[in-house]
């Protein structure tokens, strides 16, 4: 099993400029989320999915999009770059009922905006 | 909705042992604890998923007080491997999960 795997491990942004981060999992998890981590501020919740076609808000939405149209992949969109997206980037995934069961990280991604 | 953790950071000799809090200001679901070293992904430690349950392996063991909305870490003993930042996660729902913002803990010889 590859686990959760993430890419790019790296990228550097212009501002207004559109990408996606690519997350899939080979678990067969339900239960699928992105995290951004910032100095100082531990992780915080971006968006999550409890299965494919379901996807709901964290607890900083804004300016990133996702979609989930089968389990093994959830990509993060981001609409239009900009400096306060800098961070590291964590795609996570576990049985359904996300709290009850061990989360699995992928190495994450560094994303920089300029 | 983010747990507070204290120390935000601790500096222990090999054999020491240290405590990590991690409250909430919402009743909890569950805990989990993660370790994170440097450049590198959480992995997972343990969950807690019943107030007043109690884990542990190895050396590391965790407290969960549902009703202080609280959980605690333990590391007993430890090791230069234990180095990293400890993170606790919480949830009140089921599906939100937030983290705390880390207890830096660093083990020097």
């Amino acid at each position: 099993n590859a686990g959760v795997t993430q890419t790019p491990k790296f990228q550097v942004l212009k501002t207004g400029q559109s990408m996606t981060l690519q997350c899939a999992q080979d678990m067969n998890h339900e239960y699928m989320s992105w995290y951004r981590q910032d100095p100082g501020m531990g992780l915080r919740l971006i968006h999550y999915s409890v299965g494919a076609g379901i996807t709901d808000q964290g607890e900083v939405p804004n300016g990133y999009n996702v979609s989930r149209s089968t389990t093994e992949d959830f990509p993060l969109r981001l609409l239009s770059a900009a400096p306060s997206q800098t961070s590291v980037y964590f795609c996570a995934s576990s049985y359904i009922g996300g709290s009850s069961y061990e989360q699995y990280f992928g190495p994450g991604t560094r994303l920089t905006v300029t | 909705q983010q747990p507070v953790q204290s120390p935000q950071a601790v500096i222990l000799r090999e054999g020491e042992d240290a405590v990590i809090n991690c409250s909430s200001s919402k009743a909890l679901y569950s805990v989990h604890w993660y370790r994170q070293k440097h450049g590198e992904a959480p992995v997972f430690l343990m969950i807690l998923l019943k107030g007043g349950e109690q884990k542990g392996h190895d050396k590391i063991s965790a407290s969960f007080n549902e009703k202080k909305q609280q959980s605690s870490l333990y590391l007993t003993a430890s090791q230069l491997s234990y180095s990293g930042t400890y993170f606790c996660g919480t949830s009140n729902t089921g599906n939100q999960f937030y983290f705390g913002t880390g207890t830096s803990l660093t083990v020097i010889p």
